[in-house]
């Protein structure tokens, strides 16, 4: 079974440009989220997909972040315009509903960004 | 609100020993699960252990345990025969275990090399 794949694993782009990060969960997951590290400091909840739905997203910093996940299957999250402060590696994890009680979540590798 | 310290940002064991990690994390809530995740260089985050609140037993998980004190607030990762696998970002995660899915809470991580 594949696990849950980002695209891509480093970006390096300008202040004031725009990107876009992708997320695939493992299939049948409802629960998708994403979670950021900057350096040195915590990983940070972002939001919470159930399916197509945002159950929670109040961990998303400002309206420069927009994640959508059409059809309820993978995720993208977009930055724009990136700032200075945006760069750190982004995590997206999925659950199945099943996971709910256990709190278990399947973490994908990342997506480092660098914002210059 | 519910905060989690990892109060070693990095530590190193001599392969066949044993290290402790550290973890305290801050709740006035009683329901709730912790966690230990890895996240070898380069490789997705995975699940080491998990401990449910109301379970006094502490989780094992083969050369994974943990002390976890309740009324401290602690939780504690011992690996016993270090490996060079074992290398990796460890992060201490708390959930409440409520009716929704809940979000993870992290640490802020603690590096540990296997030296051979």
């Amino acid at each position: 079974e594949a696990g849950v794949t980002q695209f891509p694993s480093h970006s390096v782009i300008e202040k004031g440009q725009t990107v876009t990060l992708r997320c695939d969960p493992i299939s049948g997951h409802d629960n998708l989220y994403w979670y950021r590290r900057v350096m040195g400091k915590e990983i940070k909840f972002l939001l919470h997909f159930v399916k197509e739905s945002k159950q929670d997203e109040s961990g998303m910093p400002n309206n420069r972040f927009l994640a959508e996940r059409t059809g309820g299957t993978y995720s993208t999250l977009k930055v724009q315009p990136a700032e200075l402060e945006d760069s750190g590696v982004y995590f997206c994890a999925s659950s199945a509903v099943r996971d709910r009680d256990t709190g278990e979540l399947f973490f994908g590798e990342g997506s480092r960004l660098t914002v210059l | 609100a519910q905060t989690v310290t990892q109060s070693q940002p990095e530590m190193s064991v001599q392969e066949a020993e044993t290290v402790t990690l550290s973890c305290t994390y801050d709740t006035s809530e009683s329901n709730y699960y912790l966690f230990w995740y890895k996240q070898p260089p380069s490789r997705q985050m995975i699940l080491v252990i998990r401990q449910e609140a109301y379970k006094q037993q502490n989780a094992t998980e083969n050369r994974f345990s943990v002390n976890f004190q309740k009324a401290a607030k602690s939780f504690s990762l011992k690996i016993s025969d270090s490996q060079l696998g074992d290398t990796a970002m460890y992060f201490c995660a708390f959930k409440l275990r409520s009716g929704s899915q809940g979000n993870l809470i992290f640490g802020k991580g603690t590096k540990l090399s296997v030296k051979p």
